[in-house]
């Protein structure tokens, strides 16, 4: 079954500073998909970036962006730029390409300082 | 377009007591599931539908019911509530398997069981 870690439960950056997550995941296909998702106290799941597992270059959005490493199956997002907005729980996903189903790790909650 | 609705925002429980959490989408997604968030322990997998009639379980199925009669409705039943299922529950839809095809989450629902 596949596995993700996210070994950082607690992160804390300058507001306007950068700050990296971390996300390492564990499985033996070769097809799949990544995302962030952020989960502000409001709950709402939030889209934030996504990766496809073929694909070499490194997705980014706007402040987000992340690092796609597939041979040491490590997987993390920088924020750039870092806002008050972005205090937020992390959570890091998979998602095999032959079906829907997620697998979360177990979050990094980030507090942005102004 | 609602996206993903949950009813009821909040619900207390009695240990023993039944109900039934209601998932609704409006933008006919094939895919629905249920997740549940514990502290420190991400997103688990409950229980999942590709489509109409078909569902299928997830990580952590025991305890709970689900059906999946119309497309737009994926109800999670407690059939006899437990202190161990206090969490906050997310229903999640989407079109399908296509990468591009995002899951939706809805704003979840907040479970105590006393």
């Amino acid at each position: 079954a596949q596995t993700v870690t996210q070994s950082q439960p607690e992160m804390s950056v300058q507001e306007a500073e950068t700050v990296t997550l971390s996300c390492t995941y564990d499985t033996s296909e070769s097809d799949y998909y990544l995302f962030w998702y952020k989960q502000p106290p409001s709950r709402q799941m939030i889209l934030v970036i996504r990766q496809e597992a073929y694909k070499q270059q490194n997705a980014t959005e706007n402040r987000f962006s992340v690092n796609f490493q597939k041979a040491a199956k490590s997987f993390s997002l920088k924020i750039s730029d870092s806002q008050l907005g972005d205090a937020a729980m992390y959570f890091c996903a998979y998602r095999s390409s032959a079906s829907e189903k997620l697998v979360f790790g177990k979050g990094t909650k980030l507090t942005v300082n102004p | 377009n609602a996206g993903v609705t949950q009813t009821p925002k909040f619900q207390v429980l009695k240990t023993g007591q039944s109900m039934t959490l209601q998932c609704a989408q409006d933008m006919n997604h094939e895919y629905m599931s249920w997740y549940r968030q514990d502290p420190g322990m991400g997103l688990r997998l409950i229980h999942y539908s590709v489509g109409a009639g078909i569902t299928d379980q997830g990580e952590v199925p025991n305890g709970y019911n689900v059906s999946r009669s119309t497309t737009e409705d994926f109800p999670l039943r407690l059939l006899s509530a437990a202190p161990s299922q206090t969490s906050v529950y997310f229903c999640a839809s989407s079109y399908g398997t296509a990468f591009r095809h995002e899951q939706f989450f809805g704003p979840g629902t907040r479970l105590t069981v006393l």
